[in-house]
């Protein structure tokens, strides 16, 4: 199975509240990267964590990563219609040299 | 600053034929990388390239190939299309440092490959 695993597969929410995707990875890595994509687009850089740090902010993003459970989540803040959107975790494994991206979270934001 | 850019956007082949996709990276990346996306689906990495060279490939048969030319423009070839080839072929480039891990990706927008 993919090295990064996200979860929900999919979540729906109305305008204005939280969502929480969560990303479980399987072996040690250097760091752990959020993306996110519009439909029939490419894939958008949100935000890069280090192995040592815990957690980062980004506007209304906020990453957390947990070694210890192999896990990173991903909080956005009063959401938006526009953030509908599927977001991938990535990982960078340790010793290796690609980043492998999970299935991704579809994130569907009602208006 | 111009971002990674792909050519064509679209394609439609049958089985059987070849193809080959473009990209062009940001000003100032070496890396370029190849993925596959079907349908719904993630990401599955095909290849990548640094200074001109194959660094890594993913698990895909030898009819998926591609080069990396002086310019850190890229081509990927697939020879003998088959019908589970149909997907969105995403590029993306990065700053090379050693380990190329830590450096975030920047997407081009696929090139979007039928097959008929």
């Amino acid at each position: 199975s993919q090295q990064g695993e996200e979860d929900p597969q999919a979540l729906s929410i109305q305008e204005g509240e939280n969502a929480t995707m969560n990303c479980s990875y399987k072996t040690s890595i250097n760091n752990l990267q959020w993306y996110r994509q519009n439909s029939g687009r490419g894939l958008v850089h949100l935000i890069l964590i280090r192995s040592n740090e815990r957690e980062k902010h980004s506007g209304r993003l906020r990453v957390t990563l947990d070694t210890s459970k192999k896990s990173s989540s991903l909080l956005i803040t009063a959401s938006r219609a526009a953030d509908t959107a599927s977001y991938f975790c990535a990982t960078a494994p340790s010793g290796g040299f690609k980043t492998i991206f999970g299935a991704g979270t579809r994130l569907f934001v009602k208006a | 600053e111009a971002g990674v850019t792909q050519s064509p956007t679209h394609l439609i082949k049958t089985r059987g034929q070849q193809v080959t996709l473009r990209c062009s990276p940001i000003s100032g990346h070496t890396s370029v990388y190849w993925y596959q996306q079907a349908l719904g689906l993630g990401l599955q990495f095909l290849l990548w390239y640094d200074e001109g060279e194959e660094r890594n490939r993913g698990n895909f048969p030898p009819r998926f190939s591609g080069r990396q030319f002086p310019n850190y423009s890229s081509e990927l070839n697939v020879n003998a299309l088959e019908l589970e080839d149909s997907a969105l072929y995403l590029c993306a480039s990065s700053l090379a440092l050693w380990g190329n891990s830590n450096q975030p990706q920047h997407f081009g927008d696929g090139t979007r490959l039928s097959i008929l």
